[in-house]
């Protein structure tokens, strides 16, 4: 299983951009990265799948190196409702296959 | 609304009692799992059901006894807790293909938060 490794916590202001880097140095051929969103008392909400190079959707960017070693999910202009529990994953789901969440990233976001 | 249902939200409980959670999920998806969420740790992922077989027991007490009746619901029967089993219990569902890993979104639950005194 690839484990992955991203800062404990990260702070911003409203209308920056925030980026969060999520290492996962020993990813398979066949894995794919995924960022998932938490707020307090609810579940993880998915954010954005990617497996190389750029994916943009309406909420996010993720940006993934040519090793795959590494990737970053880029949340444009943050607001105070960014405030949350980003999490990177490594691996796929089903099959029996174990996608495991790990601490994640505390971003706050203030005014 | 992520279309997967849990109840209670919330629910107090003795050591000796023996309680459910309950699971639905309306998305059509084959694979239901349940999470574990304790303050301030990570996810631990407990069972995972894939076209109604379990397929995964993270090396969880016997005290917790998953049941998938059918693909739409997942229980969890809860029996003899201890008050370190006080946490946030997320449900999951998705959809992969027979058999095989995906890249399946995970849709998740609201979570029943468990207090055990």
């Amino acid at each position: 299983l690839a484990k992955t490794t991203q800062p404990i916590s990260m702070d911003s202001y409203e209308g920056q951009e925030v980026n969060i880097t999520c290492s996962h140095n020993n990813i398979a051929t066949n894995d794919y990265i995924t960022w998932y969103q938490q707020f307090p008392s609810q579940g993880p909400r998915f954010i954005i799948q990617g497996y190389k190079t750029k994916v943009t959707n309406e909420v996010a960017s993720l940006f993934i190196p040519a090793d795959r070693k590494s990737s970053t999910l880029s949340l444009p202009r943050v607001s105070l409702s960014d405030t949350a529990v980003y999490y990177c994953l490594v691996g796929l789901t089903g099959g029996g296959n174990k996608l495991t969440f790990g601490t994640g990233t505390q971003l706050k976001v203030e005014l | 609304e992520t279309g997967v249902t849990q109840t209670p939200r919330h629910l107090v409980m003795g050591m000796t009692n023996k309680k459910s959670l309950k699971c639905e999920q309306h998305l059509g998806h084959n694979a239901m799992y349940w999470y574990k969420q304790s303050a301030k740790k990570p996810l631990e992922l407990m069972f995972v059901y894939s076209l109604e077989e379990r397929v995964e027991n993270n090396s969880v007490p016997s005290r917790f006894s998953p049941e998938c009746p059918n693909s739409s619901h997942l229980f969890l029967h809860l029996h003899t807790l201890q008050p370190e089993d006080s946490a946030l219990y997320l449900c999951a569902s998705s959809q992969d293909p027979s058999g095989g890993a995906s890249t399946g979104e995970l849709f998740f639950g609201e979570g029943s938060r468990l207090t055990v005194l």
